[in-house]
């Protein structure tokens, strides 16, 4: 089982929809959540940011850490076409510096 | 310069040639990376650099060979690569404290080819 595991996509949506991005994760120790967004050609940038459980929230994005069920979320309100890219998680355990990365699910938002 | 920036953006090289892609960090970090990062798979951390001493190096073939001469330059030394080697290769830092690390900062990459 991999440590980290994330639908690979692609997940096509028209533009105004809210889109739900998801991982699973095995390792209770995790308690750094991240979700990082890569346009192609480009390298991933930090998008959202989580310790522990809990919801935070950041203009049109939302991330949501679960955890008792070992999932996260990130959800995006009011789709735009400039949100197409891959997503990608990454988490990591309390003091370290180790992050481990889902495979990434490519959004397509199309107008 | 600001950010993270990696030279070159692409590289094609034969499976006999030696090439070096570079990394360099204007944020005043204290750890860098490279991660391999190929279709379908997640990223693969390939070494850390923290206070300029590698502090892993996850099983990655004697191929590579990184340097981290400062606490702001990274280098990934390549020689007799084989086709599979061919991926986005990506740099990032972040600022490691006792408790973790707020993230990475990544660079935009090297794409490389091998033939």
């Amino acid at each position: 089982q991999k440590e980290v595991e994330q639908d690979p996509g692609p997940l096509s949506v028209p533009e105004g929809a809210i889109v739900s991005l998801n991982c699973t994760y095995s390792n209770s120790a995790f308690q750094y959540f991240m979700w990082y967004r890569q346009y192609s050609r480009k390298g991933p940038e930090l998008l959202m940011y989580t310790y522990s459980s809990g919801n935070k929230e950041d203009g049109r994005f939302t991330a949501q850490v679960d955890k008792s069920s070992k999932y996260i979320s990130l959800f995006i309100r009011d789709s735009q076409p400039s949100d197409s890219a891959t997503y990608l998680c990454a988490m990591s355990p309390y003091n370290t510096d180790k992050l481990i990365f889902g495979t990434g699910t490519r959004l397509q938002v199309f107008p | 310069e600001t950010g993270v920036t990696q030279t070159p953006r692409h590289l094609v090289m034969g499976m006999t040639n030696k090439k070096s892609l570079k990394c360099e960090q204007h944020l005043g970090h204290n750890a860098m990376y490279w991660y391999k990062q190929s279709a379908k798979k997640p990223l693969e951390l390939m070494f850390v650099y923290s206070l300029e001493e590698r502090v892993e190096n996850n099983s990655v073939p004697s191929r590579f060979s990184p340097e981290c001469p400062n606490s702001s330059h990274l280098f990934l030394h390549l020689h007799t690569l084989q086709p599979e080697d061919s991926a986005l290769y990506l740099c990032a830092s972040s600022q490691v404290s006792g408790q973790g690390v707020y993230g990475y900062t990544f660079g935009s990459g090297t794409r490389l080819t091998v033939v």
